[in-house]
C-alpha cells in the first residue's frame, strides 16, 4: 500500500508565486523526509530534507514544514521560477529504503 | 566529485531474457540502493547494499537480484523478463554509515524496454 500520499498531482503557478506541495505518511517509524526534483530524462535530484525533531527547514527558496503529530510535511517554493518546472517527489524512510509519493508535476508560467 | 554513473543508459530486451545493469556510486559512498520507476507505480524501492551485503529489500519477486562488489560498485539482475519490467531503473548512493548521513544521490537511470 502507498505509505506516502502526495498532493496535488499537478500544479500551475505564476512566476513569482508560491508553490506548495503536501505529503502525508502513515508509518511513525519514519525518521527522514527528503524532497526530490526530477526533470524529464534525468534522475531525481535531492532538494532538501528534514528530520522529525525540527518543524521547519529552509534552504534558499525551498522550505519544508513538518507536523509530526499530524504526520504531514510540505514543500514550499518561494518566488517560483519557470526553471522550477519539474516533477517533485516527497519521500519518507527508516534506514535506507525510501518510500516515495506519486509525484507532483509543477508548471511555473512566465 | 563525479556523480553516480549507470550503464547502459538504454536497453531493449525480449521477454524471457535476462538483463544486468551496473551502477558506480559517488567516491566514498558505500551504500547503493536500486529503485524502479514506472508511470503507474511511481518510484519503488528494490534493495540496498552496504559493504557487499544486502541490508534492505523491497517487495519485488525473486527475479530481481543484486550484488555489490568490494569497490562499492553494484549490479542488479532481472531474469525471465516480463513486459511489465519495462521501466527506468535508478541507482542511488549514500555514505551509508551509522553517523546519520542517509542522503541518497541518484544516477541518471537505465531505461529498460522489454518487447
Amino acid at each position: 500500500q502507498q505509505q506516502v500520499k502526495q498532493s496535488p498531482q499537478s500544479l500551475i503557478v505564476q512566476k513569482g508565486g508560491i508553490s506548495i506541495i503536501n505529503c502525508a505518511y502513515e508509518n511513525t517509524a519514519f525518521d527522514y523526509f527528503p524532497w526530490y526534483q526530477q526533470f524529464p530524462g534525468k534522475g531525481p535530484a535531492l532538494l532538501i530534507a528534514i528530520r522529525p525533531d525540527v518543524s521547519e527547514k529552509k534552504e534558499g527558496r525551498f522550505t519544508i514544514s513538518f507536523n509530526k503529530s499530524a504526520k504531514q510535511f510540505s514543500l514550499h517554493i518561494m518566488d517560483s521560477q519557470p526553471g522550477d518546472s519539474a516533477t517533485y517527489f516527497c519521500a519518507a524512510s527508516k534506514y535506507y529504503a525510501l518510500n516515495f509519493g506519486k509525484g507532483t508535476s509543477l508548471l511555473v508560467t512566465p | 566529485k563525479a556523480g553516480v554513473t549507470q550503464t547502459p543508459r538504454y536497453l531493449i530486451k525480449t521477454r524471457g531474457q535476462q538483463v544486468t545493469l551496473s551502477c558506480s556510486p559517488i567516491s566514498g559512498h558505500r551504500s547503493v540502493s536500486w529503485y524502479q520507476q514506472t508511470p503507474g507505480q511511481g518510484l519503488q524501492f528494490l534493495f540496498e547494499y552496504f559493504s557487499e551485503t544486502q541490508r534492505n529489500k523491497g517487495n519485488f519477486p525473486g527475479r530481481f537480484s543484486g550484488r555489490q562488489f568490494s569497490n562499492s560498485r553494484s549490479e542488479m539482475n532481472v531474469s525471465t523478463l516480463e513486459l511489465g519490467d519495462s521501466a527506468l531503473y535508478l541507482c542511488a548512493s549514500s555514505r551509508g554509515g551509522t553517523g546519520g548521513e542517509v542522503e541518497q544521490y541518484f544516477g541518471p537511470g537505465t531505461r529498460l524496454t522489454v518487447t
